[in-house]
């Protein structure tokens, strides 16, 4: 059975870092590229970062861009999501999503406050 | 970026009746490759998403048939046959274009 399970969120002052990640089992993690998606509350899905099956390719939405970096650890099967100088309007709940777009995790919150 | 327009926004049907969702995009979907990446999700209450179609009209596996997906280029419609509660949510379009992922702003559709 395929499963993502995130995890990492946390209360973040604005400035803040975190690290999230993402759990994958169940499928061969190595063949994947692989996707970071948040939700911000009562707000549609926005795309955030994406990472070939090697890591070799990365891609950010325009609002990250410098600030987020995302990996994976394919001996450990496992995505990573960076974030760092964290703004309020970072605040939401992010999931990983398999290429394909055909599992998701459960998502994890974040959430950006003094 | 590619742009993705949904309409409406919201919708209000009554159990039984159709249901019917647009997304429209900034350009052509057409993959060098001759594939159409555009997908619909469903986000119940309190849930992750779900994809229901991809690449335009293919169903996902356990999606009940009376969801479909159609279009081509830059227009694409999402059409459930017959709302069923099971339905209340939020459904999502998204441009699955490789290197370019963009979601549609979301449709919430309620029971009337």
């Amino acid at each position: 059975e395929v499963q993502l399970v995130e995890s990492g969120g946390d209360l973040v002052q604005p400035g803040g870092s975190l690290r999230l990640s993402c759990a994958a089992s169940g499928f061969t993690f190595s063949t994947y590229a692989m996707h970071w998606v948040r939700q911000a509350p009562g707000k549609g899905l926005e795309y955030v970062s994406g990472i070939s099956n090697t890591g070799s390719r990365t891609y950010y939405v325009d609002s990250v861009m410098g600030r987020f970096t995302i990996s994976r650890d394919n001996s450990k099967n496992t995505l990573y999501l960076q974030m760092g100088s964290l703004r309020a309007e970072d605040m939401a709940v992010y999931y990983c999503a398999r290429d394909y777009w055909d599992y998701w995790g459960q998502g994890t919150l974040v959430t950006v406050s003094s | 970026d590619v742009v993705m327009t949904q309409s409406p926004l919201s919708l209000a049907v009554t159990l039984g009746q159709p249901a019917s969702i647009s997304c429209k995009s900034s350009q052509s979907l057409v993959h060098s490759d001759g594939n159409t990446y555009l997908s619909w999700f469903q986000q119940r209450p309190g849930q992750s998403p779900r994809r229901l179609i991809y690449r335009a009209s293919n169903r996902d596996s356990g999606v009940p048939d009376r969801f479909s997906g159609s279009g081509s280029g830059t227009d694409f419609t999402l059409k459930i046959s017959r709302v069923e509660a099971e339905d209340v949510g939020v459904y999502y379009c998204m441009q699955a274009t490789p290197w370019a992922w963009t979601f549609g702003q979301g449709t919430k559709v309620e029971i009337k």
